[in-house]
């Protein structure tokens, strides 16, 4: 049971580049999500899903696609990388919703540097 | 828009010694609150979680508070060791949402031997 795991660990690109964030998760959880963690600030919400085939935006959504094709996935885009989206990412993962008993388990993170 | 925040940003304290880790939160609508650690390189680690109908929750050497009346949480983590140094960071389900979390921007604790 590795839990929640995301690839790659550390990645620079320049600026208009594209990549994706692989999120998987082997706890057959059905809500998955994704933040970023910057200096000085708490943990954002980007994107998050309910379920497989479904996504929905968090608080910091713009710049960044998502999707959840099979329930243990949840990949993130960037299509043009710009220097504000430098951050670390984690994903994080959950079987309930939150509140019923239930929280989130995070990834070990993926450092991105957009030059 | 409301915020979960941090009285301080860093805490030093002894091996041994009892810490508190203090956390306010504005939105008064959010009933569920977790505290969880990170270490440097890490991704965020549940500790405790709280429902807005406790006050207070107990786990192993850790004590979640929570007072609704002044929008406040603590964690207290009792016999510090030096393994507990990390950074703290509080959330709170969002106005009472079922999927976001708000978190704080975390203190930083520091156990010295």
């Amino acid at each position: 049971n590795a839990g929640v795991t995301q690839t790659p660990k550390f990645r620079v690109l320049k600026t208009g580049q594209s990549m994706t964030l692989l999120c998987a998760q082997d706890m057959n959880h059905e809500y998955m999500y994704w933040y970023r963690q910057d200096p000085g600030m708490g943990l954002r919400l980007i994107h998050y899903s309910v379920g497989e085939g479904t996504t929905a935006k968090g608080e910091v959504p713009d710049g960044y696609n998502v999707s959840r094709l099979k329930k243990q996935n949840f990949l993130l885009g960037l299509e043009s990388a710009a220097p504000s989206q430098t951050s670390v990412y984690f994903c994080a993962s959950s079987y309930l919703p939150l509140g019923q008993q239930e929280t989130q388990y995070f990834g070990p993170g993926t450092r991105l540097l957009v030059l | 828009g409301e915020s979960v925040g941090l009285h301080l940003p860093t805490l030093s304290v002894q091996e041994g010694d009892n810490s508190i880790i203090n956390c306010a939160y504005s939105n008064s609508a959010s009933d569920y609150f977790i505290w969880y650690k990170q270490e440097s390189g890490k991704g965020p680690q549940f500790i405790i979680d709280i429902r807005s109908n406790m006050d207070k929750r107990q786990g192993q050497r850790v004590t979640v508070l929570l007072n609704k009346t002044v929008k406040h949480l603590s964690l207290q983590i009792a016999a510090t060791q030096p393994g507990d140094s990390a950074v703290y960071f509080c959330a709170e389900n969002s106005g009472g949402s079922n999927y976001k979390l708000t978190f704080g921007k975390g203190t930083l604790l520091t156990v010295n031997p």
